[in-house]
């Protein structure tokens, strides 16, 4: 089952923060982000793991509460090149292999 | 280049007819996922394989089949095809698909469906 993603899209401003969430009916046993740029192949930008850590990527960072099932990617200072559409992938712990992606957050970071 | 090859990038085609999308892994991975995006919509989980036999599916339709070689590329097969069809379809590898391991796309294969 594809992970549920919000907000469908947001606006900013440069300097501006936001957060994407991300969350799953099912057990989960990791949660991947992806950026994605218009025509482009996604990106990865991190993976977390069962545990609930938390990681960082420049000003990008992340959060896993494995209780809740849920994901929250958080957008700091944002910067033009922020922009594009962010993806969480997840692998639930009875689906070996069958890495779905949620339905994406469009990110449009203005100067 | 992020080392997941697919050919070819574009294809324009009519309908009912068949096509082959392939993709090589990046070096070391043996875990191949196929995916299909629609015009500015999300990432479909179509199938993946690993080290050559299929280990999980998703919404593939049954005109569309795949399959894994032994030297570890694969290929999408798509058959008497619709306009519906017409999307960006995403090959991507990993070491192993435990969930642990991340996820390197290819640039994708452009289908059109006239």
């Amino acid at each position: 089952q594809q992970p549920v993603q919000s907000p469908q899209a947001v606006i900013l401003r440069e300097g501006e923060d936001a957060v994407i969430n991300c969350s799953s009916s099912k057990a989960l046993y990791s949660v991947h982000w992806y950026r994605q740029k218009h025509g482009e192949a996604p990106v990865f930008l991190m993976i977390l793991l069962k545990g609930g850590e938390q990681k960082g990527h420049e000003k990008i960072s992340a959060s896993f509460n494995e209780k809740k099932q849920q994901s929250s990617l958080y957008l700091t200072a944002s910067q033009l090149s922020y922009s594009g559409t962010y993806f969480c992938g997840t692998h639930t712990t009875d689906s070996w292999g069958k890495f779905q992606f949620g339905a994406g957050t469009q990110v449009v970071v203005t100067p | 280049d992020s080392g997941v090859t697919q050919t070819p990038k574009h294809l324009i085609t009519a309908t009912g007819q068949r096509v082959t999308l392939r993709c090589s892994p990046r070096s070391g991975d043996l875990s191949v996922y196929w995916y299909q995006q629609s015009l500015d919509q999300g990432l479909q989980f179509l199938i993946q394989y690993y080290n050559g036999e299929e280990r999980a599916k998703g919404n593939i339709l049954e005109r569309f089949s795949a399959q894994q070689f032994p030297d570890l590329h694969s290929e999408l097969n798509l058959s008497s095809l619709e306009l519906g069809d017409s999307a960006l379809y995403f090959c991507a590898s990993s070491v192993h698909p435990s969930g642990a391991n991340v996820l390197t796309f290819g640039a994708g294969s452009r289908l059109t469906v006239l």
